[in-house]
């Protein structure tokens, strides 16, 4: 167990729909970054809260979106879902702002849009 | 631009055989950072070993070891005696400060081990 939780692990849905994925991050880390694992894309930084704030921004679509909670704990939301969304989506946490000393990931939630 | 490559898409070994994934990165930074990660097939990425661009000194873990090399540019993984437990997918990834002062972490594309019995 890394510490990470990511929930649910599996999620189904429909085109057109919008989900929610849920991260608590590591004990005492401050950052949640978010990536999206697809096929033919590999791991794709999405984005990155410290302590509430957004930190980072790389190639999260519009129809996405984030946030990280006064408790630390952080949620992606994903809407107008498409096929091409079928992914793994993980969540990972460091202990400070910088992602110079590595993450530790949760076990993701498999996204399937049908 | 700030890239990681791993040529080799997917290696299979018999147990005990030693293996080397390979790793070539592009950056036009003089501080960064080079990481490996493995992913077994539950899923979960676990991360094995962090390294600076100013510490070339090769390093061993166990079974692991890593051999850096700045003039060509590569992060290299070994493996000893390999078991069954190190199939996996084993990914590459290079952080380096971009133009707004945040770090971006890229990943290469991943390498996938079978180690066979």
């Amino acid at each position: 167990d890394s510490g990470v939780t990511q929930t649910p692990k599996h999620l189904i849905t429909a085109t057109g729909q919008r989900v929610t994925l849920r991260c608590s991050p590591r004990s005492g880390d401050l950052s949640v970054y978010w990536y999206q694992q697809s096929l033919d894309q590999g791991l794709q930084f999405l984005i990155q809260y410290y302590n509430g704030e957004e930190r980072a921004k790389g190639n999260i679509l519009e129809r996405f979106s984030a946030q990280q909670f006064p408790d630390l704990h952080s949620e992606l939301n994903l809407s107008s879902l498409e096929l091409g969304d079928s992914a793994l989506y993980f969540c990972a946490s460091s202990r400070g702002a910088s992602a110079n000393y590595g993450y530790t990931f949760g076990s993701g939630t498999r996204l399937t849009v049908v | 631009a700030q890239k990681v490559t791993q040529a080799q898409t997917e290696i299979s070994v018999v147990e005990k055989e030693d293996v080397t994934l390979d790793c070539v990165y592009e950056t036009r930074d003089t501080t960064y950072y080079l990481f490996w990660y493995k992913q077994p097939p539950s899923g979960e990425l676990v991360f094995l070993i962090r390294r600076n661009s100013f510490d070339e000194q090769n390093e061993i873990s166990g079974r692991y070891s890593w051999n850096f090399q700045k003039s060509t540019s590569s992060f290299n993984f070994t493996i000893t005696a390999s078991q069954v437990v190190d199939s996996a997918v084993y990914f590459c990834a290079l952080s380096e400060e971009n133009s707004g002062g945040y770090q971006k972490v890229t990943f290469g594309t991943g390498t996938k081990l079978q180690v066979i019995p």
